[in-house]
């Protein structure tokens, strides 16, 4: 299994601010996602974080709001912009080693954001 | 488009005795199934997949899962609950056919009681 490291575990943070998570793995691997979940409940993807690429957002999900950068095969950001309480949730990295469809994903322990 | 149910927001279980947790699905070809388990201010931790062979796939911590093709389900299972089973199982699908991404049920909170 890969280790995925985020930060920031969680911040509070002001309407209309910016805020950039960083995650990091603790080896290369091939596809790196970011999931939103809100507590107890389910995950919604975001995006794809492509090495190299812009990222592939998911519908209802725009680069604008959650610009994404992935600049090598370890380190990926995700930034949540011009936040609103809306905003508030947990953002998960998660990452997978191989190609295709079969291997698992693994994930980071999440950073939480509260807006106010 | 892809998509999985798990049919049950909670599931009651004694101690010792065993347990299954629900799981649908909906793919256009042959799925990639998988479980995940996440307790509680933790991240997503994996239990087990299924590609394809065995219909029964075994898993982390004692979990396993079974394959029905006909029902289109995967259900986990166990045959003797602990109390620190307690958690958050989510069941999720990828379309072999399609993109990588992974898509989630809406996820089943497992009680176990002494």
């Amino acid at each position: 299994s890969a280790v995925i490291s985020q930060k920031p575990s969680r911040d509070i943070c002001q309407r209309g601010t910016s805020l950039t998570i960083q995650c990091q793995v603790d080896s290369q691997v091939t596809m790196m996602f970011w999931y939103r979940q809100q507590p107890g409940q389910s995950l919604t993807l975001i995006a794809t974080a492509n090495q190299g690429s812009e990222a592939t957002y998911e519908s209802g999900f725009v680069i604008d709001k959650f610009p994404i950068s992935r600049p090598n095969l370890t380190f990926s950001t995700l930034t949540v912009s011009n936040m609103s309480p809306e905003d508030s949730s947990i953002y998960l990295c998660s990452a997978q080693r191989g190609q295709g469809n079969t291997g698992e994903l693994f994930f980071g322990e999440g950073s939480r954001l509260t807006v106010l | 488009a892809q998509s999985v149910a798990q049919p049950e927001d909670q599931v009651n279980v004694a101690e010792g005795n065993p347990l299954t947790v629900k799981c649908t699905y909906s793919v256009s070809g042959n799925p990639y199934l998988f479980w995940y388990v996440q307790y509680p201010n933790r991240g997503l931790q994996f239990l087990l997949k299924y590609i394809t062979g065995d219909n029964l796939v075994k898993g982390s911590y004692g979990f396993e899962a079974e394959f029905n093709k006909s029902q289109t389900s995967f259900h986990l299972k166990k045959p003797s609950a602990l109390v620190s089973d307690s958690a958050l199982y989510f069941c999720a699908v990828r379309d072999p056919g399609g993109y990588n991404k992974l898509i989630f049920g809406a996820g089943t909170r497992l009680a176990v009681h002494p």
